[in-house]
């Protein structure tokens, strides 16, 4: 079965660090371009950051850039963000999701990141 | 505000069809860039619908169908069922400030 489990989210206090994991089994992941997908509540999708299948490529959008980091263990199939310096507005629920150009066609269930004091 | 703009709301009845709009930009949909297309229900993460404009992804219906002209792209459901009402969000990439993929402000679905 093709899937993608995240974990790793939680409650932080602003300025705090989280480091979210991405399961992914049943399709070749070391072949796949992944992305972190963010929605906060009541709101539309944004998008994080992607990285390519052999992890050499990074790329992440200005509101998290600088503070938030992509990594992938092959070896593991598992996908990786390192967030850093959270604040308010980076409360969201936090999706894995394969693809880039043609679309995001698989995705995780999502983990919640709460940033609160 | 999004990049991309989708109409808040749209509605129809069972049988009837809509379209949903998805209004961008010459740094978007006007410098060539695919649209994409996502279907999400309360609680459950999105599902792509259309990609590449007017492709579907196996096992979605032949119901829903992609276009997209200028700076623009639409998606039509035909034969509106009560299990489409749902969020539907369109997708694609912006190339100014360094460039990003872009989502749209989404767009819900009534069916009467």
């Amino acid at each position: 079965e093709v899937q993608l489990v995240e974990s790793g989210g939680n409650m932080v206090q602003p300025g705090g660090s989280l480091r979210l994991s991405c399961a992914a089994s049943g399709f070749h992941f070391s072949n796949s371009a992944m992305s972190w997908v963010r929605q906060a509540p009541g709101k539309g999708p944004e998008w994080v950051s992607v990285i390519s299948a052999n992890g050499i490529n990074t790329y992440y959008s200005d509101s998290v850039k600088g503070r938030f980091t992509i990594s992938r263990d092959n070896s593991k199939n598992t996908l990786f963000l390192q967030m850093n310096n959270l604040r308010a507005e980076d409360t969201a629920v936090y999706f894995c999701a394969r693809g880039l150009w043609d679309g995001f066609d698989i995705w995780g269930q999502g983990t919640m990141v709460t940033v609160s004091s | 505000q999004s990049v991309l703009t989708q109409p808040p709301s749209v509605s129809g009845a069972p049988g009837q069809r809509v379209t949903i709009s998805c209004t961008g930009s010459s740094s978007n949909i006007g410098a060539g860039y695919d649209v994409h297309w996502y279907q999400q229900l309360p609680g459950t993460a999105p599902k792509l619908l259309i990609y590449g404009n007017n492709n579907r992804p196996s096992g979605v219906p032949d119901r829903f169908s992609g276009s997209k002209s200028g700076t623009s792209a639409s998606l039509a459901i035909t034969g509106l069922q009560a299990d489409d009402e749902a969020d539907y969000y369109c997708q694609s990439y912006d190339i100014s400030l360094g460039g990003s993929n872009v989502f749209g402000g989404g767009t819900r679905l009534t069916v009467l």
